[in-house]
């Protein structure tokens, strides 16, 4: 069955950075595109971005265009993203989801992974 | 960007009673709205899709309504397992986004 695992949890100083891996397994990698979406403790859902697992093209939300970077390594299945300049705002569950259909950006988010805690503190 | 706004923000009601949540967007979204359930500590799962169409693993108890910019998601007599969050989600155009979620709660 498809499944996305991802790195365990982080804590991080800020303006440090933190790369947070999603290994894919179940179904052809290069066929799906995968988002990353955050949740702040208590609160709602945020995108971040999406990439192509095929020919590695990204798309970012404009909140994080500065400081997001999303790549992929097809020989072991895995995306990552990596945020940069951490603040304490930046607290969050990160979770990548997959999109629900191939070949395209359908941006219907199914199915997630567990979610990776990342905490921002001095 | 468009933004989703999601009410009620709790709704207390009792198993075997009926849900209904609502979503409103900013813009037209056509159908390209979703709904995601998420439960404490887990990811949310897709629920529907485009409107109205139920994801794999979901009773028929859940269903979705709706187009352009009013929508909702009904649970048609709650079960204990469905008290959770809800998110709607647009596809719309780029960000997609969420509704800042409903939370539905036993009486």
């Amino acid at each position: 069955q498809v499944q996305l695992v991802q790195s365990g949890a982080e804590v991080k100083k800020p303006g440090a950075s933190v790369k947070v891996s999603c290994k894919a397994s179940g179904y052809t990698f290069t066929t799906y595109y995968m988002h990353w979406v955050r949740q702040a403790p208590g609160q709602g859902l945020e995108w971040m971005g999406i990439i192509n697992p095929s020919g590695g093209n990204t798309r970012y939300a404009q909140k994080f265009q500065d400081r997001v970077t999303m790549t992929r390594d097809t020989s072991t299945s895995t995306v990552y993203m990596e945020l940069s300049s951490l603040r304490s705002e930046d607290t969050a569950v990160y979770y990548c989801v997959r999109d629900r259909e191939g070949y395209g950006d359908r941006k219907i988010f199914d199915p997630w992974g567990q979610g990776t805690l990342v905490r921002v503190s001095s | 960007e468009i933004v989703l706004t999601q009410s009620p923000a709790t709704l207390s009601l009792s198993p075997g009673e009926r849900a209904t949540l609502s979503c409103r967007a900013s813009q037209s979204v056509s159908t390209f709205l979703g709904w995601y359930q998420q439960k404490p500590g887990q990811a949310p799962r897709l629920l529907i899709y485009d409107a109205s169409n139920r994801a794999t693993g979901f009773p028929a108890r859940f269903s979705g309504s709706g187009s352009g910019t009013d929508f909702t998601l009904t649970i048609s007599s709650l079960e204990p397992e469905d008290f959770a969050v809800y998110y709607c989600q647009h596809r719309f155009n780029w960000p997609p986004t969420f509704g800042q979620g409903t939370r539905l709660e036993i009486k």
